[in-house]
C-alpha cells in the first residue's frame, strides 16, 4: 500500500462547479501536511498547509482527519485556471528524528468552459 | 527573491556522457533533496541531504551522485547517462529536520533526454 493515496482522477468539471480531492496517509507518523498544485511541466508549487482545524484560502478549502488519516481539498467554483493536478504531500517523521516528505501521485484537474 | 534556481533547464546529451545538474538555493535551508518526476510514476526521490557534508539515498539514486559541500549548493551528477534517466527532475529545498510544519520549496525543473 503506498503511503500516501489519492483519487487517480482526472476530474473534468464544468466552471463554476465545486470540486473534491480526497487523499489517505497510512503512517500515523505524519506530522504534516499539504496541498501543492503542479501545472504541466512545472515545478510543484504550495497551494496551503492542511491544519487539524481546517483552513481556508478563498475558493479553497483544506480538511484534515487524523482518526482517520485523510486530508480533503475543495475548490468551489471553479475556474478555468484551477485546471492542474493537485498533490497530497505529507511529512512523516522518521526513526532517527528527523522526518521525510511524501507525494501523492496527484489528481488531475480539468475545468471546461 | 527566495528561490531555488536549477541549471539547465533543457538539457540533450548522449549515452555516457557525464553530465552535472546544478542547484542552488539562498534561502539558508538545511535540507536539499532531488526528485525526478515520470508520466504515471509521480515524484520519486533520488537523494537529499539534510545539511552540509551530510547526503543519503533516496528511492531511486542508481546512476546518480550529488555532493553537499556548501550549504546553498547541491549538484546532481550524472557519471555515465543512460536512456532510462531521461526524465523531468526538480531540486527541492526547506529549512531544517526540526521544522515539521515547513514546505517544499521546488526549483523550476531540469527537463534531461539521454539519446
Amino acid at each position: 500500500r503506498k503511503e500516501v493515496e489519492q483519487d487517480p482522477g482526472p476530474f473534468n468539471v464544468p466552471e463554476g462547479a465545486t470540486v473534491a480531492f480526497n487523499c489517505t496517509y497510512s503512517n500515523s507518523a505524519s506530522q504534516s501536511f499539504f496541498w501543492y498544485r503542479q501545472d504541466c511541466r512545472k515545478e510543484p508549487k504550495l497551494l496551503m498547509s492542511v491544519y487539524s482545524s481546517g483552513n481556508e484560502d478563498g475558493r479553497f478549502t483544506a480538511q484534515l482527519n487524523r482518526a482517520s488519516q485523510y486530508i480533503s481539498l475543495l475548490i468551489r467554483d471553479s475556474k478555468l485556471s484551477d485546471s492542474a493536478t493537485y498533490l497530497c504531500v505529507v511529512n512523516i517523521e522518521g526513526n532517527t528524528g528527523g522526518f521525510k516528505t511524501i507525494f501523492g501521485a496527484g489528481t488531475r484537474l480539468f475545468v471546461k468552459a | 527573491e527566495a528561490q531555488v534556481t536549477q541549471n539547465p533547464r533543457y538539457l540533450i546529451t548522449v549515452t555516457g556522457k557525464k553530465l552535472t545538474v546544478t542547484c542552488s538555493q539562498n534561502m539558508n535551508h538545511e535540507y536539499m533533496s532531488w526528485y525526478r518526476q515520470d508520466p504515471g510514476l509521480g515524484l520519486r526521490q533520488i537523494y537529499y541531504s539534510m545539511n552540509v557534508e551530510v547526503t543519503d539515498k533516496g528511492d531511486v539514486p542508481e546512476g546518480y551522485k550529488v555532493s553537499r559541500k556548501e550549504k546553498r549548493n547541491f549538484p546532481l551528477i550524472l557519471e555515465s547517462p543512460s536512456p532510462n534517466q531521461t526524465s523531468l527532475y526538480f531540486c527541492a529545498s526547506r529549512p531544517g529536520q526540526g521544522n515539521y510544519n515547513s514546505p517544499l520549496h521546488f526549483g523550476n525543473g531540469t527537463r534531461l533526454t539521454v539519446t
